[in-house]
């Protein structure tokens, strides 16, 4: 099963939004709102940042919100702060019963 | 606090089969509203998702690899495993084990183990 698609990079400055695509098929994203999303700075395990597309967990600053439209999610990082550079991943439930993981955005600041 | 912890071999020779356990602590795995999963992420490579299993020892599989993988729970150690059969250089990765909450995300994480393959 192919990765769901992201950009490779986004980067913005401090203060400013960044907007993370995920792009995936009717068999996935397009047919469930079971999109999650993942933080991974570089050596650490990933971080649950996002559910079912727009719910933050206890604890995610919310700056940090989440959207879908057809087969595509996306996570937007509002008020850029330096802390959040790291890879993003995002994730979907799929027709199979299985998960399928996006092949990653690194977020720089700028 | 739900902590996961990966425990296993970081050298597998090639064609032999990888094995790994995860013991959960402050938790149950045999809680109904969770699974069990286990997700590896090669070296500078995206996330993969391997499978799951309930309490109960059904499991799901990846496609790609259902010939090869086999994930079992054992409740009485609050623990689950992962074998990998005839593993290749293709397999060496970071291995995590992480929970599934329902069907919303992988809420908690393992610190992830690394698993070489080289004879």
């Amino acid at each position: 099963q192919s990765a769901l698609t992201q950009p490779p990079s986004v980067s913005g400055s401090p203060g400013q939004s960044v907007t993370i695509s995920c792009t995936g098929t009717s068999s996935d994203v397009g047919s469930y709102n079971r999109v999650s999303w993942y933080q991974q700075p570089p050596g650490t395990a990933p971080k649950l940042m996002i559910y079912e597309v727009s719910i933050r967990p206890s604890g995610v600053p919310d700056r940090f919100s989440g959207s879908k439209s057809g087969n595509t999610a996306s996570l937007t990082i509002s008020g850029l702060q330096a802390e959040d550079e790291a890879e993003y991943y995002c994730s979907s439930y799929t027709s199979r019963d299985t998960y399928v993981f996006g092949s990653g955005t690194k977020v720089s600041v700028l | 606090q739900v902590q996961l912890q990966e425990s296993g071999p970081g050298l597998v020779k090639p064609l032999e089969t990888l094995s790994l356990t995860c013991t959960v602590s402050g938790d149950s795995v045999s809680g109904g509203s969770f699974y069990w999963s286990w997700i590896r992420q090669s070296p500078g490579k995206e996330l993969e998702w391997l499978g799951h299993i309930y309490y109960s020892g059904s499991t799901t599989y990846s496609p790609s690899l259902l010939s090869r993988v086999t994930i079992s729970v054992d409740t009485s150690k609050s623990q689950f495993s992962l074998n990998l059969s005839s593993v290749t250089a293709a397999d060496t990765a970071v291995y995590y084990c992480a929970r599934l909450w329902g069907r919303r995300g992988f809420d908690h994480w393992g610190q992830g183990t690394l698993v070489t393959v080289s004879s």
